[in-house]
């Protein structure tokens, strides 16, 4: 089993929806959560970084980390055609440990 | 405002042939990594390197070396390459004493072994 799981997708969906991308993990002892946006060919963007469990919010984007159930939301509101990409989602044991990334999900926002 | 600069961004080889990936950042970033991302896998760390003359495997470190040349410097050499090495090479950098701050990538190395 790999330790963070992503549904690879793709997933579209019309501009103005929002959009909910989600990933479980594994292992407990993860403290630190980060979703990371990749543009074909290009390298992956940090999006949001969280402490624990909880909301954290960025202009059009929350990402959301509930630890109880070990699943990690990121939402896009009124998501543009700029949004399509790939959106990877990790995790870390500590703040200076090695990142476990998920495998990622394509987006696709039709116009 | 470069960031993290890799070279080259495609390359193709033979079996058998030997390879240095360069990764260079200009943040001052302490620590750099090496991953691979190949479909369905994600993003796999080769090596990394937590500060400069430190080098430390990740998770698929066969088939590769690192030098941390400096600070700014950190290259993948593969030795003889195989077919099983063909992926998009990534280098990343982060701040903070132990790389504790986010990580910045660069736009990777398409690297194609026939």
């Amino acid at each position: 089993q790999k330790e963070v799981e992503q549904d690879p997708g793709p997933l579209s969906v019309p501009e103005g929806a929002i959009v909910s991308l989600n990933c479980t993990y594994s292992n407990s002892a993860f403290q630190y959560f980060m979703w990371y946006r990749q543009y074909s060919r290009k390298g992956p963007e940090l999006l949001m970084y969280t402490y624990s469990s909880g909301n954290k919010e960025d202009g059009r984007f929350t990402a959301q980390v509930d630890k109880s159930s070990k699943y990690i939301s990121l939402f896009i509101r009124d998501s543009q055609p700029s949004d399509s990409a790939t959106y990877l989602c990790a995790g870390r044991y500590s703040s200076a440990s090695k990142i476990i990334f998920g495998s990622g999900t394509r987006l696709s926002i039709r116009p | 405002n470069a960031g993290v600069t890799q070279t080259p961004k495609f390359q193709v080889l033979k079996t058998g042939q030997s390879m240095t990936l360069q990764c260079a950042q200009d943040m001052n970033h302490n620590s750099m990594y090496w991953y691979r991302q190949d479909p369905g896998m994600g993003l796999r760390l080769i090596y990394y390197s937590a500060s400069e003359g430190t080098t430390d495997k990740g998770e698929v470190p066969n088939g590769y070396n690192v030098s941390r040349l400096n600070k700014r410097e950190f290259s993948l050499r593969l030795e003889s390459a195989a077919p099983s090495q063909t992926s998009v090479y990534f280098c990343a950098s982060s701040g903070g004493s132990a790389g504790d701050q986010p990580q910045h990538f660069g736009d990777g190395t398409r690297l194609s072994i026939l």
